[in-house]
């Protein structure tokens, strides 16, 4: 198993431009959630999924959209990058019927300039 | 919805000597409270976890305690040592299904030798 899959691991955007951070599981978890981590800020709910269709917001989703086509991939959308959005990005999934602690991914360090 | 504080938000001690991180929560649907700790440029690890049906829960040094009424968990580690040495951080479940979880903004421990 290779866990939770996030890529690219470092990118840098311009004011303005899009992208999309991507995020795998190979574990069959049915909950997949983003996080955003700033300096002293803590890990922040940005939108979370309980399924493949179903997707909901967290604390901090301005600028940013997901969709979940699968059960396995949970893609985090930037339409219009500002340097607001520059951190460090993580990608956890957990199973539904037992939730215990999630796993995340190795992380996206974005920069926007 | 759910907020969660964390104190204190950095803490040194002796090698040997204990540590405690206390954290709160507002929500009293929430029903999981796991705790992680990060490596510099690492990804967040679960250390230990605890859910509400259970007052406390230990693994070796480390152990979690858990007061329903009052809203209130905390992380005990004990005989520390330099490689304790991370921020470490609180979390509790967002609702009752688990569907994901909001941090606390973290404990930055350090243990000298």
């Amino acid at each position: 198993n290779a866990g939770v899959t996030q890529t690219p691991k470092f990118q840098v955007l311009k004011t303005g431009q899009s992208m999309t951070l991507q995020c795998a599981q190979d574990m069959n978890h049915e909950y997949m959630s983003w996080y955003r981590q700033d300096p002293g800020m803590g890990l922040r709910l940005i939108h979370y999924s309980v399924g493949a269709g179903i997707t909901d917001q967290g604390e901090v989703p301005n600028g940013y959209n997901v969709s979940r086509s699968t059960t396995e991939d949970f893609p985090l959308r930037l339409l219009s990058a500002a340097p607001s959005q520059t951190s460090v990005y993580f990608c956890a999934s957990s199973p539904a019927e037992t939730v215990h602690g999630y796993t995340f991914g190795s992380g996206t360090r974005l920069t926007v300039v | 919805g759910e907020n969660v504080e964390q104190h204190p938000s950095t803490l040194s001690v002796q090698e040997g000597d204990s540590a405690v991180i206390k954290c709160t929560y507002s929500d009293s649907a929430s029903n999981y409270f796991p705790w992680y700790k990060q490596e510099l440029g690492k990804r967040p690890q679960l250390i230990i976890d605890i859910r509400s049906n259970v007052g406390e829960k230990k693994d070796q040094r480390i152990a979690v305690t858990l007061n329903k009424t009052a809203k209130h968990f905390s992380l005990h580690i004990t005989e520390t040592q330099p490689e304790d040495s991370a921020v470490y951080f609180c979390a509790a479940s967002l609702n009752q299904a688990g569907t994901a979880l909001i941090f606390g903004k973290g404990t930055t421990l350090s243990v000298s030798s």
